[in-house]
């Protein structure tokens, strides 16, 4: 079945290193997105991209960065992981359908730790 | 741009009953409303939603009403079942579909057996 799949799925990292969590999808869909999920807070977007060529800041870009290295791939990065970034990221995706009706399907998402 | 309040934040249920939870939004332009269920340790994932040129639509103990007056839409699930608790989220669509859905905060629903 087509499916939209992150790595890693756990991830436990120290204050200042680089992280880089993948997503990929096998689902054709040209719209991907970064979220980030927080108790109490919800689901908060962090970036997304419409196209290959495409990258929109989200509600909290700041310390992350990402990269669409094709249509199937999107990859969120921190460039120096701190505490406050430790929370459950999930990647989605979506295709595109008149009048924007369009079911987002998620990752199985990835823990990440910053010690 | 759009904003979305989620209420109530928990809500627990005795097996059987009703749950409604209730949403508000923004942005009048908004014209999609989806409801996600995230169950423990899982993915969200699309349970029903609902257009801004439709009152209500049901599947089968779930439904979801929008009052595009008000700028609130709910859903409601009636018949409760243990599998029925997880956290729900709620979300909106401005217009264009060119912008990303906005969530609600979610609500922890406990169906009490």
């Amino acid at each position: 079945d087509a499916d939209v799949t992150q790595t890693p799925r756990n991830r436990i990292t120290k204050t200042g290193k680089r992280i880089m969590l993948e997503c990929s999808q096998t689902k054709g869909h040209d719209r991907m997105y970064w979220y980030r999920q927080d108790p109490g807070l919800g689901l908060r977007l962090i970036y997304y991209s419409f196209d290959v060529k495409d990258i929109n800041k989200g509600e909290i870009s700041d310390g992350y960065s990402v990269s669409r290295q094709a249509q199937a791939k999107f990859s969120l990065s921190l460039e120096s992981a701190i505490p406050n970034q430790t929370a459950l990221y999930f990647c989605a995706t979506s295709d595109l359908r008149p009048g924007g009706y369009n079911e987002q399907f998620f990752g199985p998402g990835t823990r990440l730790t910053v010690l | 741009g759009e904003n979305v309040e989620q209420h109530p934040s928990t809500l627990s249920v005795q097996e059987g009953d009703s749950a409604v939870i209730k949403c508000t939004y923004s942005d009048s332009a908004s014209n999609y409303f989806p409801w996600y269920k995230q169950e423990l340790g899982k993915r969200p994932q699309l349970i029903i939603d609902i257009r801004s040129n439709v009152g209500e639509k049901k599947d089968q103990r779930i439904a979801v009403t929008l009052n595009k007056t008000a700028k609130h839409f709910s859903l409601h699930i009636t018949e409760t079942q243990p599998e029925d608790s997880a956290v729900y989220f709620c979300a909106a669509r401005p217009y264009s579909g060119n912008t990303p859905l906005v969530f609600g905060k979610g609500t922890r629903l406990s169906v009490i057996a």
